[in-house]
Parts: C-alpha cells; sequence; structure tokens
C-alpha cells in the first residue's frame, strides 16, 4: 500500500534552535518528493523538490534531504525563527499510469521565543 | 501567488443541503484540483479536472459533484451535506512546466 508517514506529530523547539522532521514513504514507482510549509488558516506552499537522483537540497534555512533506498526523507530546519511555526507536509508522487500524489499528515512545529 | 480564489471561505449550514463551493483562478491553468484536510490526515483528493467539461473522481469522491464549465471555474458540490463532510476544503492547480501545485486559501465548511 503506498504510504506517507510523518514524525513527529508535532514539535515544539526554541527560538535559534535547529531541528529536523522525518518523513518515510513506501510509495512505487517513486517520481519526486516536495515538502510544503503550510501556516495556520492558509493552503500549503512548497519549499523544495527532490527526484530520484537528488539527496539535498536547500531554500534558504531550510534543507531537504533524500534517501531513495530507503524511502526516507528529512527537513532541517536551520536557526528557527517564530515564523517557521507552521505544520510541514511531505508529499510523494508515483506514476502509475498516471501521476498520483499522496500527502503525509504533516508534523506541527511551534517556534517559541 | 497562483492568482486562486476560493469562496466562501467560511460556511456553516445544516445536515441535508446543498453546498457549492467555488475555485476561482486567473492563469489559465489546464489541471484543477479539490482535496479535503481532516486532522490527522493527509491533503485527500476528492475530484480533479484536466480541462473544461473533462474532470474524474478522486480517492474520496462519495458524496461530491464537480464541474469545470469554464477553464476559470472549478466548482465542488455536495448535493446534501453530512457532518462527516465537515473539512477544509482545499482547490489547486497545477503548474505543468514543473508539476508543482498551488493551493487557494481554504474553505472551512461545517455541517451541523
Amino acid at each position: 500500500k503506498n504510504q506517507v508517514e510523518q514524525s513527529p506529530q508535532s514539535l515544539i523547539i526554541l527560538e535559534g534552535k535547529n531541528c529536523t522532521l522525518q518523513c518515510n514513504y513506501t510509495v512505487s514507482p517513486f517520481s519526486n518528493l516536495r515538502w510544503y510549509k503550510q501556516d495556520t488558516g492558509r493552503g500549503p506552499v512548497s519549499l523544495t523538490i527532490m527526484t530520484f537522483s537528488e539527496n539535498t537540497k536547500s531554500n534558504g534555512r531550510y534543507t531537504a534531504t533524500l534517501d531513495a533506498d530507503t524511502k526516507q526523507s528529512s527537513l532541517h530546519i536551520t536557526a528557527s525563527q517564530l515564523s517557521d511555526s507552521a505544520s510541514y507536509i511531505c508529499v510523494v508522487s508515483f506514476n502509475t499510469g498516471g501521476f498520483k500524489t499522496i500527502f503525509g499528515a504533516g508534523t506541527r512545529l511551534f517556534v517559541k521565543a | 501567488d497562483a492568482g486562486i480564489t476560493q469562496s466562501p471561505r467560511h460556511k456553516v449550514t445544516e445536515t441535508g443541503t446543498p453546498v457549492t463551493l467555488r475555485c476561482h483562478q486567473t492563469e489559465n491553468h489546464r489541471y484543477m484540483y479539490w482535496y479535503r484536510q481532516d486532522p490527522g490526515h493527509g491533503l485527500r483528493l476528492i475530484h480533479y479536472s484536466y480541462g473544461v467539461k473533462d474532470t474524474d473522481k478522486g480517492e474520496v469522491s462519495d458524496g461530491y459533484s464537480v464541474s469545470r464549465s469554464k477553464t476559470e471555474d472549478f466548482l465542488l458540490t455536495l448535493e446534501s451535506a453530512t457532518s462527516s463532510q465537515t473539512s477544509v476544503y482545499f482547490c489547486a492547480i497545477k503548474d505543468r512546466a514543473t508539476g508543482e501545485l498551488f493551493f487557494g486559501e481554504g474553505s472551512r465548511l461545517t455541517v451541523l
């Protein structure tokens, strides 16, 4: 069964600290993996995309990694800011005669002053 | 900003009443999607459209219908709302060049 699981469900960190969010997937055949950020009351916004051949991608203080062999991805946030408080959603696309997309349930990050 | 507008943004209705949510886009995208988002679940696809009058079901389509009579508008209809349809509904368009999904701001629906 194609699934995307994220951990932890929620996380509280102090402003300025780093954190890492995890995504494990059982999707096949893999096409690409994206991380989205969703602020409270808003729609998700894409942070990064990685294909099978890419193992790291950065977007400012956000760095995503991908291990296609173990089917794991992580999102590392450096020097967190209050504005990083949001849900982070891992999204995996695969191609089975047509592209399909599975969304993880997200990790809710709270950054405290 | 992908030029996506959802309406209404908030709605409270009673069980058994019909509800229509509207998604409007200004950039002539071919692919449009309706998702629902519930606590503990990832976004789940309800219906999608790949052109005017071309639509198909997603994974949670029961109880929903859609229409697309113009490129810019994609309507989601609940013929007879039920409490299990209380959710936040997101419309999205797909950038064909990158495959990236761009989402609207969401429509929060409460069915009492």
